[in-house]
């Protein structure tokens, strides 16, 4: 079993629609990222959370450290924002989920 | 600060070759880390640095590979001798904080093993 699991693997959404990508992990972290990748591109940072909620335009991203849980949320979707969305956390080195690729269809 | 900057961004090359792959930080970043991802493996940590040491290269798939920083600002990745399955896109990444500061990610180097 990976120490990040990511949900769902992939996804597709119709413009404007809500999304919601979930990161769960097993292990003591300081910090949990999440990253951005468009198709053929680099990486981007979208977050560094240790603890409760932050927002950035149409994205929100939460972290329960008792749950071991964050989820990043994407609010009206848009096709730009189709890209895989990675998940990793900090415990002395960083650990990365597998992704989940996002599709948005206008 | 015009960001992480690596080069190449592509090579191709012979197995058996010695590839060098570099990477210049963001300025007052004291933080440097280097993956890999393959659409085998994903993304994966290879080796980091704090403050020009390297703190973690447990990742470093075997001896073939090392990774320098001969100063603040600046890491070479070589791989000697070079082999097929070392194709993948190295990227680096810089930080001001070991782990719970922001990651800043070059746009990567594409390497094809022939």
């Amino acid at each position: 079993k990976n120490e990040v699991e990511q949900s769902p693997q992939n996804l597709t959404a119709q413009e404007g629609e809500f999304i919601t990508i979930n990161c769960s992990y097993s292990v003591g972290i300081s910090a949990l990222h999440w990253l951005q990748q468009h198709p053929g591109g680099g990486i981007v940072s979208l977050f560094m959370l240790s603890s409760g909620k932050k927002k950035h335009g149409r994205l929100i991203a939460t972290i329960n450290i008792q749950e071991k849980h964050s989820s990043l949320h994407i609010t009206a979707s848009h096709p730009r924002d189709s890209a895989v969305y990675i998940c990793a956390v900090w415990a002395d080195k960083l650990i990365f989920g597998t992704g989940t690729r996002l599709q948005v269809f206008p | 600060d015009a960001g992480v900057i690596q080069s190449p961004r592509h090579e191709v090359t012979e197995m058996g070759q010695e590839v060098t792959l570099r990477c210049k930080l963001i300025s007052g970043h004291n933080s440097l880390f280097w993956y890999r991802q393959t659409m085998m493996r994903g993304l994966e940590l290879l080796i980091y640095f704090n403050n020009n040491v390297p703190i973690d290269d447990s990742g470093m798939p075997e001896d073939r590979f090392s990774a320098k920083m001969p100063n603040a600002s600046f890491s070479t990745l070589k791989i000697q001798p070079s082999e097929p399955r070392d194709s993948a896109v190295y990227f680096c990444a810089s930080s001001f904080r070991v782990g719970t500061g922001e990651l800043f990610f070059g746009e990567g180097s594409r390497l094809t093993v022939l």
